[in-house]
């Protein structure tokens, strides 16, 4: 158990629909990260949330958008889905905002939701 | 464009033979790499890392090797168990955030 945990673990919606992805970091994690896993794509990554504040972005499409709360938690939205949005996503979370060898940046993955656009 | 890629999608090994995981990146300026294990029904786990003013890293049965010369990375797992039966990434890191940038991946099997 990474400590990172997602709610919920499966969703299944239908085209043209809005979902929210929920995540919450390990305790005392101010950064935020969210990934895509698909079949064609591999691993993508999507966002980057640091202590409430956006710090990095990645292949993250328009429709898609992320926050943090004051309370750490992150929300992935993901509106006006397609078929092609059917992924697991992924949210990780690290002490520190900046990739490296160290502890302070090492980044704990959760168990992921399974999206499932009909 | 850049990307990290793997050479082989699928590896088996026998239990307790040595298996050997490659990866391929593009850009010389990575500066930062990471091994992840991710097995079914889970997240990607880390297993090691190497910064790029080293060659080589060891850790407990694992070893990441570094050749920046060819741009290549490999992770060699000693005496394989079952249990390391999962997909495993190389990624790295660019600059100062926590990007990661996965390759695709190889699913490694160990038969018993």
């Amino acid at each position: 158990d990474s400590g990172v945990t997602q709610t919920p673990k499966h969703l299944i919606t239908a085209t043209g629909q809005r979902v929210t992805l929920r995540c919450s970091p390990r305790s005392g994690d101010l950064s935020v990260y969210w990934y895509q896993q698909s079949l064609d794509q591999g691993l993508q990554f999507l966002i980057q949330y640091y202590n409430g504040e956006e710090r990095a972005k990645g292949n993250i499409l328009e429709r898609f958008s992320a926050q943090q709360f004051p309370d750490l938690h992150s929300e992935l939205n993901l509106s006006s889905l397609e078929l092609g949005d059917s992924a697991l996503y992924f949210c990780a979370s690290s002490v520190g905002l900046a990739g490296g060898p160290s502890s302070y940046n090492e980044q704990f993955f959760g168990p992921g939701t399974r999206l499932t656009v009909l | 464009g850049e990307s990290v890629g793997l050479h082989l999608p699928t590896l088996s090994v026998q239990e307790g033979d040595n298996s050997i995981i490659n990866c391929a990146y593009s850009n010389s300026a990575s500066d930062y790499f990471i091994w992840y294990k991710q097995e079914s029904g889970k997240g990607p786990q880390f297993i090691i890392d190497i910064r790029s003013n080293m060659d080589k890293r060891q850790g407990q049965r694992v070893t990441v090797l570094l050749n920046k010369t060819v741009k290549h990375l490999s992770l060699q797992i000693a005496a394989t168990q079952p249990g390391d039966s999962a997909v495993y990434f190389c990624a790295e890191i660019r600059g100062n955030t926590g990007k990661l940038i996965f390759g695709q991946g190889t699913t490694l099997q160990v038969k018993p």
